[in-house]
């Protein structure tokens, strides 16, 4: 079975700082890797998504992340926050092969002014 | 495009009513899924179709079903609703595997 982790429920970063959230993921097989983000009241969307290719991915809002097989990890950077950052964020897994997705269970992100 | 809609918004149960939670997409999308999300515990996969007439369990399928009879609707079914399905339920699609899950924006329901 796979599982995801993400380090961290509740992350506060300064308006303009760097935001990292973390996640790690456990699977037999190298999986397909996603970050959604939920604003308040809202469903999930997509921010970048990882299947094959180059490990440094790009996303919407400014957002990347970066597969790295041997620390089973995609980590989540934005160098510089903005208070419409403020949001969840999810980390999921799909395993190759199968239809499920295993998300993390999510950090807040909180932008300080 | 309406994108993934979903019926009610909001609902309140007692304990042993039975609903029906509405929903629908007009992407023409194949996959379609239901989740649950809990506080702090993430989304968990209630259950899954990858086309009309197919409909597979996730990781949560107890107390619920579902059917698939056409491409756009995927209807999820409580039945003898109890306090542990209190949660929030969100409805999404997708092309493909590996391809973006498009998320409806979710019915809040309470089990009292």
């Amino acid at each position: 079975a796979q599982s995801v982790t993400q380090l961290g429920s509740h992350v506060s970063v300064s308006e303009g700082a760097l935001v990292l959230l973390r996640c790690n993921y456990s699977s037999s097989v190298p999986p397909y890797l996603f970050w959604y983000v939920q604003y308040p009241n809202q469903g999930l969307q997509l921010l970048l998504k990882y299947t094959t290719g180059a490990t440094l991915v790009k996303g919407i809002n400014g957002f990347e992340a970066e597969f790295k097989k041997s620390e089973t990890s995609f980590h989540l950077t934005k160098p510089s926050a903005h208070m419409s950052d403020a949001a969840e964020y999810f980390c999921a897994v799909e395993r190759a092969g199968s239809y499920q997705l295993t998300f993390g269970k999510g950090t807040k992100l909180s932008v300080i002014p | 495009n309406a994108g993934v809609t979903q019926t009610p918004k909001f609902r309140i149960l007692k304990i042993g009513q039975s609903m029906t939670l509405q929903c629908a997409q007009d992407m023409n999308h194949n996959y379609m899924y239901w989740y649950r999300q809990d506080p702090g515990m993430g989304l968990k996969l209630i259950y899954y179709s990858v086309g009309a007439g197919i409909t597979d369990k996730g990781e949560v399928p107890n107390g619920y079903n579902v059917s698939r009879s056409t491409t756009e609707d995927f209807p999820l079914r409580l039945e003898l609703a109890a306090p542990s399905q209190t949660s929030v339920y969100f409805c999404a699609s997708s092309q493909d595997r590996a391809n973006e899950q498009f998320f409806g924006p979710g019915t809040r329901l309470t089990v009292l």
